[in-house]
């Protein structure tokens, strides 16, 4: 079974910097099958990247993903106000199972 | 517009079972799986498993195998997902999903609906 972690569980920044999020498989995967997702407190989770690195309808293009093998990178170039909480990265895999990383919380430093 | 909507909050007692709708609108039910992903307090994202509308296959995380059931009622676009024999480990939010076909992402959520066990 496949395990995604994600690392570190939060990271503080102020609005207008550049976030790197990261997401780590516990062997290779395809990158066909990996998103991104966020959540706001009380809300449920949104599609933002899916593919690794294509952008969900209606996401800003300040959201790119990137990666391959085990290592993947959600980056948010500018932070808005509107984007201070928790990320999750999921893989679907064989059997067919999906995966979520533990997630990391972006918040307002 | 596409959207699930979810049936509300429960509380049942531990041993006790839950019964959770999700209620598609918006694009043709049959056409997409639905997943039920949930969320305990303060916790990640736990997959529990899927349900393919058109023909009602199913498969669960083996977590959940025997104590999980999906079904759904093409006639009114609806999923469900029982759990039984609960314990306060359910205490959670319980999610449902669309699947995109192309992209195997979850690309519509229900509002979620908070079950807590307790006696």
């Amino acid at each position: 079974e496949i395990v995604l972690t994600q690392s570190p569980g939060t990271l503080s920044f102020s609005p207008g910097e550049r976030a790197t999020l990261s997401c780590r498989a516990s062997q290779s995967v395809s990158s066909s099958y990996l998103a991104w997702y966020q959540q706001k407190p009380g809300q449920a989770p949104r599609l933002l990247i899916y593919g690794a690195s294509s952008r969900a309808i209606g996401i800003p293009d300040r959201f790119s993903g990137s990666g391959s093998g085990t290592d993947f990178t959600l980056t948010i170039s500018r932070l808005e106000p509107e984007d201070f909480a928790v990320y999750f990265c999921q893989h679907y895999g064989s059997s067919p199972t999906w995966t979520f990383g533990q997630g990391t919380k972006v918040e307002i430093k | 517009q596409v959207q699930l909507v979810q049936s509300g909050a429960e509380v049942r007692k531990p041993g006790a079972s839950v019964k959770v709708s999700c209620k598609a609108s918006g694009y043709s039910f049959s056409g997409y799986y639905i997943h039920w992903v949930r969320q305990a307090p303060g916790q990640g994202l736990e997959w529990m498993g899927w349900i393919t509308p058109q023909i009602g296959d199913t498969n669960s995380a083996q977590k959940f195998q025997g104590r999980v059931t999906l079904t759904r009622d093409t006639s009114i676009s609806t999923a469900y997902m029982e759990l039984s024999r609960l314990t306060s480990d359910d205490t959670a939010v319980y999610y449902c999903a669309r699947e995109n076909a192309v992209t195997n992402a979850f690309d519509i959520w229900g509002q979620g609906t908070r079950v807590i066990v307790s006696s």
